[in-house]
C-alpha cells in the first residue's frame, strides 16, 4: 500500500493569487494523479504527473493554470494559479497502480476556498 | 469517451434493509470496475474491484458486460455503511497495462436510518 500525505490540508485565497500544494508518497511510484472534485460534484482528473517528463493534461485542464511539478519519484505539487472562485474544490493526489487491478491510493485532499 | 453513470444521487435505507447502488458504464473495450467509498472525514479508498469478485464489508458488485452495469449490492444494511459511493472505471492504455486513469460516477450519498 501507499501512504500519501498533502499540505496544506485546507486554505481561504484571495481571488487572483495562487496556491501550491504539496503531495508527499511513502514510496516511490511512477504515476501521479492530482484530480479536483467541486462541490456536489464528482471527481475529474487534471493531469497527470510522470516523474522527469511534463505532466499530461486532461481536456479543460492547461499548463499555465494548473502547473505541476513532479522532481523525484515521492513528491509532486499542483499550483492552482489566478485563483478565482470557480477553482474552489477539493484537490486530490493519487498514485498509479503498478499492475493492472491494483488499488490506486489518495491523498486526504486540500480544500480550497477562493473568496 | 469513457463514462460512468450513477442515477441515484442520494439513497435512504433503514438498517437491515438490502441496498443496491447502481452504476452503468460506457466503454466500448474491457474495462476495469471498482467501487471506492468515502466515509465521513475519511479519505477516499477502495471497497471492490470487479475482478477479485469477493464481499467486502459484506458488500458485492457483479460485473453485467451485457448490461454495461457494476450495481454494488448488500443484503442487509449498517449505519456504519452509510457514506458516499463512488463507482470507477479505469482504462487500459494500448500496452495492457492501466496507470490509474479514474474516470468517476457522480457518486451517491447512502445514509442508512436506524
Amino acid at each position: 500500500s501507499a501512504v500519501i500525505s498533502q499540505k496544506p490540508s485546507r486554505d481561504i485565497c484571495q481571488r487572483g493569487t495562487s496556491l501550491t500544494i504539496q503531495c508527499q508518497v511513502d514510496s516511490q511510484v511512477t504515476m501521479m494523479f492530482w484530480y479536483r472534485q467541486q462541490p456536489g460534484q464528482s471527481l475529474t482528473l487534471i493531469a497527470t504527473a510522470n516523474q522527469g517528463s511534463e505532466a499530461t493534461y486532461e481536456s479543460g485542464f492547461v499548463i499555465d493554470k494548473f502547473p505541476i511539478s513532479r522532481p523525484n519519484l515521492t513528491f509532486s505539487t499542483l499550483t492552482v494559479s489566478n485563483m478565482s472562485p470557480e477553482d474552489s474544490s477539493i484537490y486530490l493526489c493519487s498514485v498509479g497502480a503498478k499492475f493492472t487491478y491494483n488499488e490506486q491510493f489518495f491523498g486526504p485532499g486540500t480544500r480550497l476556498t477562493v473568496l | 469517451a469513457q463514462r460512468v453513470t450513477q442515477p441515484e444521487k442520494l439513497l435512504s435505507v433503514f438498517k437491515g434493509a438490502p441496498v443496491e447502488l447502481k452504476c452503468n458504464y460506457s466503454y466500448s473495450g474491457s474495462p476495469e470496475l471498482f467501487w471506492y467509498v468515502q466515509y465521513s472525514r475519511q479519505r477516499l479508498q477502495l471497497l471492490l474491484r470487479h475482478i477479485s469478485r469477493e464481499s467486502i464489508k459484506g458488500f458485492t458488485a457483479d460485473l453485467n458486460k451485457g448490461e454495461t452495469s457494476f450495481h454494488l449490492k448488500k443484503p442487509f444494511a449498517q449505519e456504519e455503511d452509510s457514506a458516499m459511493y463512488y463507482c470507477a472505471l479505469r482504462v487500459s492504455n494500448a500496452g495492457g497495462t492501466s496507470y490509474g486513469k479514474l474516470t468517476f460516477g457522480q457518486g451517491t450519498i447512502l445514509t442508512v436510518h436506524p
